[in-house]
């Protein structure tokens, strides 16, 4: 099953503009995990947060974790049509491997 | 430090037949995961193994199996393939068993069941 749920499932924007993903979870986590995936090759790991901290930041991404209402947030800032890719939040539910969503599919247009 | 890798990079396979697909993990890892992910899906987690033992398993039948070797490169077995296999098989390394670390994905196996 899947825990984690991305919204939107598709995002289109400008290149320059800020792009915000959404994911929603049903059980407490140790952490959450985002990953970008290109074109249907591998994963690329892209930030992790952990339970106990609210926010974290890694180049032009800003990642924010609510727990109280089970759900976390993806920004990236000033896109780039490098930037077009799928993004899948993943979850550790406990000392359990990863529970990925179904993606957001961001296309950004130069 | 090398990235994971897997092999063959596409395989077309015929119902009912046997596939081994391949991965090496990221240097210094000592745990593998493998994932099946279906067209427009989320990766679908189906074992991990740590020092040579499974170590958790995934919704997967019995006829998808694996295997650890001692350098930490692992195989994926799919006996009597069915049409819903075809999807992107991923590897992925860790340096310490279960998800507390980020994962290393390699670039993943397109299996086409005919």
């Amino acid at each position: 099953s899947q825990q984690g749920e991305e919204d939107p499932q598709a995002l289109s924007i400008q290149e320059g503009e800020n792009a915000t993903m959404n994911c929603s979870y049903k059980t407490s986590i140790n952490n959450l995990q985002w990953y970008r995936q290109n074109s249907g090759r591998g994963l690329v790991h892209l930030i992790l947060i952990r339970s106990n901290e609210r926010e974290k930041h890694s180049g032009r991404l800003r990642v924010t974790l609510d727990t109280s209402k089970k759900s976390s947030s993806l920004l990236i800032t000033a896109s780039r049509a490098a930037d077009t890719a799928s993004y899948f939040c993943a979850t550790e539910p406990g000392n359990t491997p990863l529970v990925f969503g179904k993606g957001t599919r961001l296309s950004v247009i130069a | 430090e090398t990235g994971v890798t897997q092999s063959p990079t596409h395989l077309i396979k015929t119902r009912g037949q046997q596939v081994t697909l391949r991965c090496s993990s990221q240097s210094g890892h000592n745990t593998v995961s493998w994932y099946q992910q279906a067209l427009g899906q989320g990766p679908q987690f189906i074992f991990q193994y740590y020092r040579e033992e499974e170590n958790g398993r995934g919704n997967f039948p019995p006829r998808f199996s694996g295997l650890q070797f001692p350098n930490y490169s692992s195989e994926l077995n799919v006996n009597a393939l069915e049409l819903d296999d075809s999807a992107l098989y991923l590897c992925a390394s860790s340096p310490i068993p279960g998800s507390t670390y980020e994962q290393y994905f390699g670039p993943g196996t397109r299996l086409t069941v005919t």
